[in-house]
C-alpha cells in the first residue's frame, strides 16, 4: 500500500517564476493538506482540500493556490516566486472526519528559489 | 507569532536513559496535541497524541504529559534507543475553530541517543 507520494523531490526555480508541486494521497484518503517547512522551522499550514474545494487556509498570500482532482490527488501552485519561498513543502493526507493522528505526511518537495 | 514553542533545539541522551522533550503553547483554545518524529528525507511520522481532557497518555516507551494550567506538554521516552535519534515536533490543534486538520507545529527538537 503506497503511502503519500510527492513529486518532484527537488526543484530549483528562479525568482519571479511559477512552480507546481504534486501530491498523491495514501490509498483510501480523500483529504489533502499542504505545509511549508522553512529551514530551522516547523511546518506551517498552507491550506487543506476536500471534495475538490479549499476548506481551510493558513496565513499565506494568494500567490499560493491549490487544486484537488477527482482522484483526490492535489497540486500546490506558487506564483511570482520569492527567495523566501525556498522551503520543504509537505503534503499530508487523511480521511475526512478521521482522527488528526491519522494524517500521513509525504517526504516533501525541496524547493530552492535563486 | 509562534503559538507552539520548543525551546530546546537539541538534546543528547545516553542509550537506556530517559529522554524528555518539552513543548509550550500560548493558545488556550488548543485542545489536541500530537508529537511527530522526523528522519532526514522523510515526512513527519505520528508518534503519540493527547486530548486536553487527559493529562497523560502512554504508548509503549512513549508517554506524553499535559499540564493545561501551565500550557506545557512533554514527551518522555524510556528507555531511549539509538533508533530514536530524530527530530521531534510538537503540534497542536484547535478543533473548535473548525480548523480541520490544520496543525500548529513547534520548531522541533533534535534528539541524539548515543550508545
Amino acid at each position: 500500500d503506497a503511502g503519500v507520494t510527492q513529486s518532484p523531490t527537488h526543484l530549483i526555480k528562479t525568482r519571479g517564476q511559477q512552480v507546481t508541486l504534486r501530491c498523491s494521497p495514501k490509498s483510501g484518503h480523500d483529504t489533502v493538506s499542504w505545509y511549508q517547512q522553512a529551514l530551522g522551522q516547523g511546518p506551517q499550514f498552507i491550506f487543506q482540500y476536500y471534495e475538490e474545494e479549499e476548506r481551510q487556509r493558513g496565513n499565506f498570500p494568494d500567490r499560493f493556490s491549490g487544486h484537488q482532482f477527482p482522484n483526490y490527488s492535489s497540486e500546490l501552485n506558487v506564483n511570482a516566486l520569492l527567495l523566501g519561498d525556498s522551503a520543504l513543502y509537505l503534503c499530508a493526507s487523511s480521511l475526512f472526519g478521521g482522527g488528526l493522528y491519522e494524517q500521513y505526511f509525504g517526504p516533501g518537495t525541496r524547493l530552492t528559489v535563486t | 507569532d509562534q503559538q507552539v514553542k520548543q525551546n530546546s533545539p537539541s538534546l543528547s541522551v545516553q542509550e537506556g536513559r530517559i529522554s524528555i522533550l518539552n513543548c509550550d503553547y500560548t493558545n488556550s483554545m488548543f485542545d489536541y496535541f500530537l508529537w511527530y518524529k522526523k528522519y532526514p528525507a522523510e515526512g513527519p511520522t505520528f508518534l503519540i497524541s493527547i486530548s486536553s481532557i487527559k493529562d497523560k497518555n502512554e504508548d509503549g516507551r512513549f508517554t506524553v504529559f499535559l499540564n493545561k494550567s501551565a500550557k506545557h506538554l512533554s514527551l518522555h521516552i524510556v528507555p531511549s534507543q539509538p533508533g530514536d535519534s530524530a527530530v521531534y515536533f510538537c503540534a497542536a490543534n484547535d478543533s473548535g475553530a473548525n480548523s480541520g486538520y490544520a496543525l500548529n507545529f513547534g520548531k522541533g527538537t533534535s534528539l541524539l541517543v548515543t550508545p
